[in-house]
């Protein structure tokens, strides 16, 4: 009974580096939604994306940020030349279609040197 | 902007007391709220949803209360135990299924 699974758990990197963090949802769920969440803060709506399209991308920054869902594999969020406010816990979460209950994988968190 | 807030940051309660968290929004067209919970180092998990045309809905411990007049969200568990120490979270489905608008999140300790 697998839930939404992310890699990896955590990921260090340094300052310019690019950073790729996985999701695989639950079984049956073909809706993908990012957030990002701070220190002791709620979670931040990025990106929400089903196979092959992007649905709203509203809450993702403009620059260095991506995320695909491809029609097979897991969802990548892709973070270009990272810098020390990217550090962060990210999630993943899926549902089988809108409006119903998000399930959220651990998070990846991502620390920047 | 619209958001949804929560009334107390932090509620410490004695085991087997009853807990409620409270939780205010703005947004007057949201039609789905859902509760999670988050254990250190882990993802939020789902505890229980409400839609807009109910006002209550219980589930194995918890019960959610919806005050839309007053847009008010309230979190009530039972008989609170040690493993119910998490922060809590409401949400708010603002576009029908796209995206969730989270709450700052309540501590909830529970002392032995």
């Amino acid at each position: 009974n697998a839930g939404v699974m992310q890699n990896p758990r955590h990921l260090v990197r340094r300052r310019g580096q690019e950073a790729r963090l996985r999701c695989s949802p639950m079984k049956g769920h073909s809706h993908v939604y990012w957030y990002r969440q701070l220190p002791e803060e709620g979670l931040k709506f990025m990106v929400y994306l089903q196979k092959e399209n992007i649905i709203d991308e509203s809450g993702m920054p403009k620059e260095r940020f991506s995320a695909e869902f491809p029609k097979e594999g897991p969802s990548i969020l892709r973070i270009q030349q990272v810098v020390r406010g990217d550090s962060a816990a990210y999630f993943c979460a899926s549902s089988p279609f809108g409006n119903q209950p998000q399930h959220f994988g651990d998070g990846t968190r991502l620390s920047i040197l | 902007g619209e958001s949804v807030g929560l009334h107390l940051p932090t509620l410490s309660v004695q085991e087997g007391d009853n807990s409620i968290i409270n939780c205010a929004y703005s947004n007057s067209a949201s039609d789905y709220f859902i509760w999670y919970k988050q254990e250190s180092g882990k993802g939020p998990q789902f505890i229980i949803d409400i839609r807009s045309n109910m006002d209550k809905r219980q589930g194995q411990r918890v019960t959610v209360l919806l005050n839309k007049t007053v847009k008010h969200l309230s979190l009530q568990i039972a008989a609170t135990q040690p493993g119910d120490s998490a922060v809590y979270f409401c949400a708010e489905d603002m576009e029908y299924g796209n995206k969730l608008v989270f709450g700052a999140g309540t501590i909830l300790r529970v002392k032995s």
